[in-house]
């Protein structure tokens, strides 16, 4: 159980496009969803949490209209990366939790955008 | 500012024997902890967590310790199996928040 399927797993494109990615709760519904950003080496770092129906919490220093989220659906939420840049380029991955404050979040694969 | 730290890149153990990950944390309202694995080309899979208010969780192969005058966990994995090869995260958060903050991760190599 606890099935998090995060798609497309990698993506190419030339600067100044908008990418979304996709990322839906298979078999649990997710209250609370969370995007995240890891550069290499280094730990996965929150960009922003989403609750189904209303705003997305933004971390600091993200700028919410570069990264525009959406969480519709108590199973799906999208992330688009708006007018992408080389700097953009990075792994995107994102988790999923269905319960409380202490229900584990569980994770998507990830996708791997490349801006060229 | 680095909340939590995974102070070992890697590790490396025979099989049978028995693995030693490590994690510090500095933030004293952490309440909630887990380890995560992570294989290449997929997300991190939850392995176990435990809350503040023990001091060991055990789960099969898998023991978590907590030691929070020290702010310090460590995941015990016996006996250590080839499969178990993977990068192994640690992360906290206060339950008030549902934010995870996540350590820089540990490779894990169990030589056959």
């Amino acid at each position: 159980g606890a099935v998090v399927s995060q798609h497309p797993s990698r993506v190419i494109c030339k600067s100044g496009t908008s990418v979304k990615i996709e990322c839906r709760s298979l078999d649990f519904q997710a209250t609370t969803m969370f995007w995240y950003r890891q550069f290499p080496k280094q730990s996965l770092m929150l960009m922003a949490t989403s609750n189904e129906g209303s705003k997305a919490t933004y971390e600091q220093g993200v700028e919410k209209d570069k990264f525009l989220i959406n969480h519709a659906s108590l199973t799906l939420s999208t992330l688009t990366v708006t007018s992408a840049h080389p700097e953009d380029s990075s792994f995107y991955i994102c988790s999923a939790s269905g319960g409380g404050p202490n229900q584990p979040q569980h994770f998507g694969d990830g996708t791997r955008l490349s801006i060229l | 500012d680095q909340q939590v730290k995974q102070n070992s890149p890697s590790l490396s153990v025979q099989e049978g024997r028995i693995s030693i990950l490590n994690c510090d944390y500095t933030n004293s309202m952490f309440d909630y902890f887990l380890w995560y694995k992570k294989y290449p080309a997929e997300g991190p899979t939850f392995l176990i967590s435990i809350s503040s208010i023990k001091d060991k969780n055990e789960d099969g192969r898998f023991t978590v310790f907590l030691n929070k005058s020290a702010k310090h966990l460590s995941l015990h994995i016996v006996p250590s199996q080839p499969g178990d090869s993977a990068v192994y995260f640690c992360a906290a958060s206060n339950s008030g928040t549902y934010k995870y903050i996540f350590g820089t991760g540990t490779r894990l190599k169990v030589l056959a």
